[in-house]
């Protein structure tokens, strides 16, 4: 079955720390990633993306993301967190060319502490 | 360029009664689709298109029909509401194919069924 784990729902850190937030998919044709951020009553907004190439993937707003084949995960991370970056965080996956199918993870609620 | 725009932003049915949520996109894009947002269950899909005049159902298609008479516009009608239908309904839009395409979402509208 296709599906996305996102196995952490509600991370906090402090302002300044790192931050990992952690995808593993499921996907029987060659998954193009995506990580997507919702602050509150908002809709959704591309954080970054990858289909091929390099498995390092920049971001807006500072993220980057890493593909590991391997392990099925697409991990978001950030060197230094804001607290503008407070919001919930998705995973989502989909193929080729069909990015009106998405299958997104449940969502990572991030809070940021002064 | 306004995106993508959602009407209303905010509804409340009785039970049973019938509704039209808007969608409309300025951005000449093929594909279209309509997501639900409930709490801990992520994004799911409820209906896509590829073009105007072709649509297809996606995970959760039950209790909602779609139409798509021209590009730009993809509404969502709920025949008969009903409690489990409260949730917060995103709308997007993509162009077809192409690595560097995306799906872009629109406010979302959130819906409450009594």
């Amino acid at each position: 079955a296709q599906s996305v784990t996102q196995p952490d729902i509600h991370i906090t850190v402090s302002e300044g720390a790192s931050l990992e937030l952690r995808c593993n998919y499921s996907y029987g044709a060659t998954p193009y990633l995506f990580w997507y951020v919702q602050s509150p009553g908002q809709g959704l907004q591309l954080l970054l993306k990858y289909f091929s190439g390099d498995t390092l993937v920049q971001g807006i707003k500072g993220f980057e993301a890493e593909f590991k084949r391997s392990q099925s995960s697409f991990n978001l991370r950030k060197p230094s967190v804001h607290w503008s970056d407070a919001a919930e965080y998705f995973c989502a996956v989909g193929s080729y060319g069909a990015t009106n199918k998405l299958i997104f993870g449940t969502g990572t609620l991030l809070a940021v502490q002064p | 360029n306004a995106g993508v725009t959602q009407t209303p932003k905010f509804q409340v049915l009785k039970t049973g009664q019938s509704m039209t949520l808007q969608c409309a996109q300025d951005m000449n894009h093929e594909y279209m689709s309509w997501y639900r947002q409930d709490p801990g269950m992520g994004l799911r899909l409820i209906h896509y298109s590829v073009g105007a005049g072709i649509t297809d159902q996606g995970e959760v298609p039950n209790g909602y029909n779609v139409s798509r008479s021209t590009t730009e516009d993809f509404p969502l009608r709920l025949l008969s509401a009903a409690p489990s239908q409260t949730s917060v309904y995103f709308c997007a839009s993509s162009y077809r194919g192409g690595k560097n395409t995306e799906a872009f979402f629109g406010q979302g509208t959130r819906l409450t069924v009594v």
